[in-house]
């Protein structure tokens, strides 16, 4: 069974500083890796989706990078804003006819002005 | 551009009643999904449909049952609310049956149901 672990479970930053956000799968077997933000209140938004044949994504100031064979998967945000302030979660999709994306509990991250 | 509407937003329920959770996609995505939210315990899938006339059980799919009324529109009903049912629940959808780089899952805002 797909276990998704995510560390650590809060981070408070200055802004302006770059940080790294870990999540850790159990089984390397996965199709695709992703990974959302969720204001509170609301619902997920995704932010980026590694394919597991990708090494990583980017996207503005974000960049996430994915290791099968150790089963990790970092998000690196640059210059952390206030308005980044949210938790992130990641989710390995097992993928294929049986659908499975196995979430980890989140990352609180507060950036402070 | 509505996205992926949930109603209702807020839902009180007294154990043994019924009821039933709306969600429509107005982006003409083939895939749909619901997921509850626990504190402590993360998403976890109840119920999804790969493409319009399909569903299958995900992780915890004990308690619900759910139709794929159409392209746009998947329900989640409740038979006989119990208080292990208090959660948030979330729809989602997408494009490409679990997501994919150029259509991820996009996620409505929740319905945050409370079962006394």
């Amino acid at each position: 069974k797909q276990e998704v672990t995510q560390i650590p479970a809060a981070l408070s930053v200055p802004e302006g500083e770059n940080l790294v956000l870990n999540c850790s799968f159990t089984d390397s077997a996965i199709y695709n890796l992703q990974w959302f933000r969720q204001d509170p209140g609301k619902g997920l938004t995704s932010l980026l989706l590694i394919q597991s044949s990708q090494r990583e994504q980017t996207s503005g100031r974000l960049n996430a990078s994915l290791d099968k064979s150790s089963g990790r998967s970092t998000l690196y945000i640059a210059a952390s804003q206030p308005g980044d302030s949210a938790t992130y979660l990641c989710a390995a999709n097992s993928g294929g006819s049986n659908y499975k994306l196995t979430f980890g509990k989140g990352t609180l991250l507060t950036v402070n002005p | 551009n509505a996205g992926v509407t949930q109603t209702p937003k807020f839902q009180v329920l007294k154990t043994g009643q019924s009821m039933t959770l709306q969600c429509a996609q107005d982006m003409n995505h083939n895939s749909m999904y619901w997921y509850r939210q626990d504190p402590g315990m993360g998403l976890r899938l109840i119920y999804y449909s790969a493409s319009e006339g399909t569903t299958d059980k995900g992780e915890v799919p004990n308690g619900y049952n759910v139709s794929r009324l159409n392209k746009r529109e998947f329900s989640l009903r409740l038979e006989s609310a119990a208080p292990s049912q208090t959660s948030v629940y979330f729809c989602a959808s997408s494009r490409t049956f679990g997501g994919s780089a150029n259509s991820p899952l996009h996620f409505g805002n929740g319905t945050r149901l409370t079962v006394t």
